[in-house]
């Protein structure tokens, strides 16, 4: 199947610094990626929609200005968490769309602890 | 708006026995997809079976098989002869209607295959 990555797999920030997350199609082009966020134990919460060569498209209650997001080419969309805080610790996965197609494919996941 | 209910936070199954994880949901999309992932503890995402919901079949992916009953919207999904390494967390997710793959997930059950 295809393959997306992700770098870093676990990233530790100090409070107030920018964390950048890169999300990869390897093999298959993706006008379209997604980011989501898991706390502990829990489900995964679509945070925005990446479209390449346009903005990016937010859920509701997610802060654009915190959580950049860039999709400058169809294999790569970056999430940059700005001036980070303790409580924007979680696990960050990415996710890419082939397109034609219904599958989605996940990345490895990011593990961002803020201290 | 769209809806995935999954209702049981954890499972128990003895290995080499079949195990039906539930799910439910709710859309008034006339076109919808349905899936399901497994989440080990590793955090990756895998995607184990797609039912699509003018598919006339039940969807079947070797030891997967998601038992589709479009009037009551419920995709459960059956695991046959349970083995120890199925042990992770399972998501049920749809993508609703609209040209948008975005992923809308279920809260997750927790099974454990005992030996």
């Amino acid at each position: 199947g295809a393959v997306v990555s992700q770098h870093p797999s676990r990233v530790i920030c100090k409070s107030g610094t920018s964390v950048k997350i890169e999300c990869r199609s390897l093999d298959f082009q993706a006008t379209t990626m997604f980011w989501y966020r898991q706390f502990p134990k829990q489900s995964l919460m679509l945070m925005a929609t990446s479209n390449e060569g346009s903005k990016a498209t937010y859920e509701q209650g997610v802060e654009k200005d915190k959580f950049l997001i860039n999709h400058a080419s169809l294999t790569l969309s970056t999430l940059t968490v700005t001036s980070a805080h303790p409580e924007d610790s979680s696990f960050y996965i990415c996710s890419a769309c082939p397109g034609q197609t219904y599958e989605q494919y996940f990345g490895p996941g990011t593990r961002l602890t803020v201290t | 708006a769209q809806k995935i209910t999954q209702t049981q936070p954890g499972m128990f199954v003895q290995e080499k026995e079949a195990v039906t994880l539930d799910c439910t949901y709710d859309t008034s999309d006339p076109s919808y997809g349905l899936f399901w992932y497994k989440q080990p503890s590793s955090g990756e995402m895998i995607f184990l079976i797609y039912q699509g919901s003018y598919d006339q079949q039940n969807a079947t992916e070797g030891r997967y098989s998601l038992n589709f009953q479009k009037a009551r919207k419920s995709a459960n999904l059956v695991i046959s002869a349970s083995q120890l390494g199925d042990s992770a967390m399972y998501f049920c997710a749809m993508r609703p209607q609209g040209g948008s793959e975005k992923l809308v997930f279920g809260k997750g059950t927790k099974l454990t295959v005992n030996p």
